[in-house]
């Protein structure tokens, strides 16, 4: 069965320095989402995209994120100066269709920010 | 803005027994209302969704109910097995929408 997968598994990185976390979604989908979940809580919503543009982001997305699709199967969220308080695990999901059809998650990228 | 309230944040059942989480939603156009499963260290999994043209969904020992008139939804799960323990979040979004709400989870016990 096709599954979501992300890489790396975990990154360590300082305070201000750049992270780039990367997905390759399921093939045949067309919606990318991206999700944090800092230790012992929810999933919070970060962004989606579709058709090579972001449909939607939420309050936490601002501008020391972004996303992209640099090619055909991967698809990358990028922190420009990360913060203490970026730690969290990173899950990647994807689905065929909008958000009311099923996401499929990655396995996450634990991120620490020291 | 949107919120999806889940109670209660833990519970406690012996094998056997079942167990019943309830969310609401504020957003009264979301209409699709996933369920996942999160066990220790792993991904979130779809475990059963609804749609709001549906009151009732079952697959074998889970259940949702919707009542979108009260805006609430909950997941039955019945003879209830060690390997239901995990932590269970419910979810809301809109048809044709983007963005997926996730309530603030359920640590579901099941003693043996």
């Amino acid at each position: 069965e096709p599954e979501v997968t992300q890489t790396p598994s975990h990154q360590v990185t300082q305070m201000g320095q750049e992270v780039i976390l990367r997905c390759v979604p399921i093939s045949n989908h067309l919606y990318f989402y991206w999700y944090r979940q800092i230790l012992g809580q929810k999933v919070e919503f970060l962004v989606s995209f579709y058709n090579n543009e972001i449909s939607e982001k939420s309050e936490i997305f601002d501008d020391q994120f972004s996303v992209e699709r640099p090619d055909g199967s991967n698809f990358t969220l990028k922190i420009r100066s990360t913060k203490l308080e970026d730690s969290a695990m990173y899950f990647c999901a994807s689905s065929e269709d909008g958000a009311d059809r099923t996401q499929y998650f990655g396995p996450g990228t634990r991120l620490l920010v020291l | 803005g949107e919120n999806v309230e889940q109670h209660p944040s833990t519970l406690s059942v012996q094998e056997g027994d079942s167990a019943v989480i309830k969310c609401t939603y504020s957003d009264s156009a979301s209409n699709y209302f996933p369920w996942y499963k999160q066990e220790l260290g792993k991904r979130p999994q779809l475990i059963i969704d609804i749609r709001s043209n549906v009151g009732e969904k079952k697959d074998q020992r889970i259940a949702v109910t919707l009542n979108k008139t009260a805006k609430h939804f909950s997941l039955h799960i019945t003879e209830t097995q060690p390997e239901d323990s995990a932590v269970y979040f419910c979810a809301a979004s809109r048809t044709g929408g983007f963005k997926t709400i996730f309530g603030a989870g359920t640590r579901l016990f099941v003693k043996a």
